[in-house]
């Protein structure tokens, strides 16, 4: 199946820094999703992505979709510690289907 | 709206045992799927449904494990007979469509002993 890289896997940051991560597929998606998993629940959906150069904004939370369709970015600006979980992409490619990156664990220290 | 739920959000079984995993959708979502987590393997789609028809199951492992949804409100993943390998947190998601994001239930951790 389709391989989605997500990197960093994990993140130790001081309270108040900006965060970045990243995902990268090796085909063209066509929509791109960011979720926040917390301990013992569901992944929760915080972003979605449906054009390629689109940038959105959620909060503290921004997500661009790659202008090559290929990779898709998210950056969490002035982090507390709320912040800590498990971030996980998904890409949607040409037939419909939605692939999961590996998560990037954050951790956020006061 | 009461969201994707899941029953039971905890299982603990003997191996050999049948486990039976339960669903209800958020309503109007055509979109169902179930998902596997582990720490070694990630997210792993074993299924989905639209409009209640399986679509793509070839993430099923094998025989041991099938799905149903005999209804718009309600599907179930059972396993038997259950492994300790299976020992894992299952999710159930549902969407408006299978191209739309996904709203995920609390999930089911299961323990296979």
């Amino acid at each position: 199946g389709q391989q989605l890289n997500q990197s960093p896997q994990s993140m130790f940051i001081q309270e108040g820094e900006d965060v970045s991560m990243n995902c990268t597929s090796s085909s063209i998606f066509n929509t791109w999703l960011w979720y926040k998993q917390d301990p013992g629940e569901g992944p929760v959906l915080l972003i979605a992505l449906y054009k390629a150069g689109e940038l959105t904004s959620n909060g503290r939370l921004t997500a661009q979709f790659g202008i090559t369709r290929k990779d898709s970015f998210l950056n969490i600006s002035a982090s507390i510690p709320s912040d800590v979980g498990i971030y996980f992409c998904a890409g949607r490619d040409t037939g419909n289907q939605f692939y999961f990156g590996t998560g990037t664990s954050l951790t956020v220290i006061p | 709206d009461a969201g994707v739920i899941q029953s039971p959000r905890h299982e603990v079984t003997e191996m050999g045992q049948e486990v039976t995993l339960r669903c209800k959708p958020i309503s109007g979502h055509n979109s169902l799927f179930w998902y596997r987590q582990t720490m070694m393997r990630g997210l792993e789609l074993l299924i989905y449904f639209n409009n209640n028809v399986p679509i793509d199951d070839s993430g099923m492992p094998e025989d041991r494990f099938s799905a149903k949804m005999p209804n718009a409100s309600f599907s179930t993943l059972k396993i038997q007979p259950s492994e300790p390998r299976d020992s894992a947190v299952y999710f159930c998601a549902s969407s408006l469509y299978s191209g739309y994001g996904y709203t995920f239930g609390s999930g089911t951790r299961l323990t296979v002993v």
